[in-house]
């Protein structure tokens, strides 16, 4: 099994902050890294994809980053709003089996 | 419509009762996957299928079974339920496309008493 890890487990915020969190993830055998968005009574959705180390990727207020080498990767969120509450997934690929392992996830609460 | 179908969407049984829950998908994925989501501990992988004669177990296959009907069918059956497989239940599909982007169903919560 392997360890995919998200922190924090939770976080409030108020509206217009920005705020980060972080998936930590096995270092050998990388084949892609996704983020998911997961709102209350929905299914998740993806968000993004990243392969390759040093990737960025963006989509509005949100982007992340990718550290393959170390094993980590960022997801920002610039100007929270309370439409960005939600649990964001992580979930890591390897070369090995190539099907996705998810971090428990990070619940985000912005409040107005 | 919705392109990755549950049912049912709810469901409460007991104990010792055999369940299927069923999952189907227009979008002419070949890859199929189950997974179960308890409070604290994300998504776990149930089984998996890659195409129609490719079925696999995943992290906590134990109690559960797969059938994988036809290209966009791929049910789960409890065969004899019991109250720690109560959860919520995702089906989801993708494309292999190599990146394998995950397309998830509604999901099913299922309450064993």
């Amino acid at each position: 099994i392997l360890n995919v890890e998200q922190s924090p487990q939770s976080l409030h915020v108020q509206e217009g902050d920005s705020t980060n969190f972080t998936c930590s993830f096995p270092s050998s055998n990388f084949y892609a890294l996704h983020w998911y968005r997961w709102e209350t009574a929905k299914s998740p959705e993806a968000l993004f994809v990243m392969t390759l180390n040093g990737d960025e990727k963006k989509k509005g207020r949100i982007s992340a980053t990718l550290n393959t080498k170390e094993g980590y990767s960022y997801l920002y969120i610039k100007g929270s709003q309370p439409e960005d509450s939600a649990t964001y997934l992580c979930a890591f690929i390897g070369g090995g089996s190539y099907i996705p392992t998810f971090g428990r996830g990070t619940s985000l609460i912005v409040h107005p | 419509d919705a392109d990755v179908t549950q049912t049912p969407r709810n469901r409460i049984t007991k104990t010792g009762k055999r369940i299927m829950l069923e999952c189907s998908q227009t979008k002419g994925h070949d890859r199929m996957y189950w997974y179960r989501q308890d409070p604290g501990l994300g998504l776990r992988l149930i089984y998996y299928s890659f195409d129609v004669k490719d079925i696999n177990k995943g992290e906590i296959s134990d109690g559960y079974s797969v059938s994988r009907q036809a290209q966009a069918k791929f049910s789960l059956s409890l065969e004899s339920a019991i109250p720690n497989q109560t959860a919520l239940y995702f089906c989801a599909t993708s494309d292999g496309d190599g990146t394998d982007t995950q397309y998830f169903g509604p999901g099913t919560r299922l309450t064993v008493l």
